[in-house]
Order: structure tokens, then C-alpha cells, then sequence
């Protein structure tokens, strides 16, 4: 069975700081990892991780993936109360019956204070 | 990349009674997807709509409780039936191109009382 892991569960930090975002995954057939950003009830793309070592990056958050340790994390730098929100890792799976199936991990639970 | 339009989104409900939610795609898409959301969890899968067959439920989902349209390539239902307070959920259609992104709906946030 497909499992994505997520640490911390929660994270509470000020405004200017930098936080780092984990998943771990095991799941047959991978096909690629995706980090989303959840503030209401829908999803946000932020990332699509397919290769390792290969940095991807969009203004303050960066991803990077290991496919090796089978694990990828997310980064937030100067991080601002905007940033408040659930962030959710899930991985695709591309074999057989479960392709196109994504599994999520937990999320974590960012919360920026002024 | 594709646009989705879900609704309703959010109703509150009597237990005992159903709700269809729908979701609609501006493209053609082979796959689609129905995620449930409970409160304080993470998304889970709940079944995998197929256009012209019948859908794949995931573990744990059946299709008397949670039956699935998908009448053409754009368009899917999903009905909560005999909804109880557990259904209180946000639930979500989604849609991915070959294992690249997948692309939410706007979510449906159901309450049952």
C-alpha cells in the first residue's frame, strides 16, 4: 500500500523565518511527488517533483527530491503570514489499477505569526 | 492545465437525506477523481470515475454509499447517499494529465446534522 509521511505535523515560527517541510513515501510504479498548499478547501499546486537532485523554485519556496531516500522536502524562506496554511504532500502513482491514483500524506500545519 | 467548476460549495444537510455534487472540466479528461477531506485529516481517495465504465471505488468506499457518474468526458456526480454526521466532509473532484499535476475543483464543504 502507497504511504506519504509528513513532519512536522505542525509548525508555528515568525515572520522573516525559514522553514523546511518534509515527506517521506514508499509507493510502487512512482511517478512523481507534488506539494500543494491548502488554505480553504482546495488544493493549491506549488511543485512536481520527477527527477532527483533538481531543484524546483518559485519566489520564496523551493523542492528538491530524493528518489533514493525517497523523500523530498519543501522550503519557505522569510516567510510571511500569508504563508499560513496546511501544506500536503502526495505522490502519483503511474502502475496498473492505481494509475493516476494520488496518495497524500498528512500535512503539515504552518502557522506565521507577525 | 485545466479548469474545474465544482458545486455546490458547501450545503448543510439532513442525515438520512443525499446530495449529488458535480464537477465540470473545461477540456476532456480520460480520468477523474472524487477525494474526501475529513475535518482535521488529509485527502483520501475515494473512488477513480472512468468515462464509459464503472468507477473504481478505493478501500473502505462503496458505490451504494458514494455512487459516481461520469456521463462524457467532462462532466462527473458524485451522490453522498443516507448522508449521517460522519459524511461532514469537504469533498473534492480532481483531474491529472499522465502523471503530472493534478488539478482540484473548488471543493464541496458538506455538513450533515
Amino acid at each position: 500500500e502507497d504511504k506519504v509521511v509528513q513532519s512536522p505535523l505542525s509548525l508555528v515560527v515568525h515572520e522573516g523565518d525559514t522553514v523546511t517541510l518534509n515527506c517521506s513515501y514508499e509507493v510502487t510504479n512512482f511517478r512523481s511527488l507534488l506539494w500543494y498548499k491548502q488554505e480553504k478547501k482546495a488544493p493549491t499546486f506549488l511543485f512536481m517533483l520527477t527527477s532527483s537532485g533538481i531543484e524546483k523554485k518559485s519566489g520564496r519556496l523551493s523542492s528538491i527530491l530524493d528518489k533514493k531516500e525517497l523523500f523530498s522536502i519543501l522550503n519557505i524562506t522569510a516567510t510571511q503570514t500569508g504563508d499560513s496554511a496546511v501544506y500536503l504532500c502526495a505522490v502519483f502513482n503511474a502502475g496498473g489499477t492505481s494509475y493516476g491514483k494520488l496518495t497524500f500524506g498528512q500535512g503539515t500545519i504552518l502557522t506565521v505569526h507577525p | 492545465s485545466a479548469v474545474i467548476s465544482q458545486k455546490p460549495s458547501r450545503d448543510i444537510c439532513q442525515r438520512g437525506t443525499s446530495l449529488t455534487i458535480q464537477c465540470q472540466v473545461d477540456s476532456q479528461v480520460t480520468m477523474m477523481f472524487w477525494y474526501r477531506q475529513q475535518p482535521g485529516q488529509s485527502l483520501t481517495l475515494i473512488a477513480t470515475a472512468n468515462q464509459g465504465s464503472e468507477a473504481t471505488y478505493e478501500s473502505g468506499f462503496v458505490i451504494d454509499k458514494f455512487p459516481i457518474s461520469r456521463p462524457n468526458l467532462t462532466f462527473s456526480t458524485l451522490t453522498v447517499s443516507n448522508m449521517s454526521p460522519e459524511d461532514s466532509s469537504i469533498y473534492l473532484c480532481s483531474v491529472g494529465f499522465q502523471g503530472t499535476e493534478a488539478f482540484f475543483g473548488q471543493g464541496t464543504r458538506l455538513t450533515v446534522v
